[in-house]
């Protein structure tokens, strides 16, 4: 059984950039596409991004120019940056396996990332 | 691209029967059976409960069911129980190979 563990750090100053991996265990990074959804405090889920592991990614147009996600295959990790944050970037950050279709599953238990001075 | 249209939140009593819909357009929803519906319990991960409109992954109680119609997708459950008191959400695949998620409902068991 595949288990995602998203680490990183929980506090990030506003206009730097969020780093965060996600590690594959029970499964190889070559199985799935990779994506990372997000979860503002109190608020719904908002779609990231995904990467499978051939290089292919696709971006959340309001997120585009900010994102970039990768895959280390030697690791089995997965890595979301977002740069220039704001607190509006605050949330609960996830990653999650799917096919080429979304179907979200298995997903990490998920970190909050705070970006406040 | 916008956020699909859910309502806030639906209550039921134990033993009833309640409908979310999930409502987005011809260029997400509209466009293929791509919808799913996730349950999320406080302070956890979401869950899939539905894939591809109507599919359930093994493990889900077929209390849960998936159906869609043009542009809304819909997730009901049937028998109501307390332990189904969460938030539900959908998301579709989009014409632009991105996925979106609908607001969420809050689902309240009286």
């Amino acid at each position: 059984q595949v288990h995602l563990q998203e680490s990183g750090p929980g506090l990030v100053k506003p206009s730097e950039t969020l780093s965060l991996t996600c590690t594959v265990s029970g499964g190889s990074v070559s199985t799935y596409y990779w994506n990372w959804i997000r979860q503002p405090p109190g608020k719904g889920l908002e779609w990231i991004g995904n990467m499978y592991y051939s290089g292919n990614t696709k971006y959340n147009p309001s997120l585009k120019s900010r994102v970039t996600i990768s895959v280390d295959m030697s690791r089995n990790q997965v890595s979301l940056n977002l740069n220039s944050v704001t607190a509006a970037d605050t949330a609960v950050y996830f990653c999650a396996g799917s096919g080429a279709r979304p179907r979200f599953d298995p997903w990490g238990q998920g970190i909050l990332v705070t970006v406040s001075s | 691209q916008s956020a699909l249209t859910q309502p806030a939140s639906v209550s039921g009593s134990p033993g009833q029967s309640i409908t979310i819909s999930c409502t987005g357009t011809s260029s997400d929803v509209g466009a293929y059976n791509y919808v799913s519906w996730y349950q999320q319990l406080p302070g956890q991960a979401p869950k899939l409960l539905i894939f591809d409109v109507r599919n359930r992954p093994s493990g889900v109680s077929d209390r849960f069911s998936g159906s869609q119609s043009g542009n809304t997708a819909s997730l009901a459950i049937s028998g109501l129980q307390a332990e189904d008191e969460a938030d539900y959400y959908c998301s579709s695949y989009t014409t632009s190979n991105t996925v979106v998620f609908g607001g969420g409902t809050k689902l309240t068991v009286l």
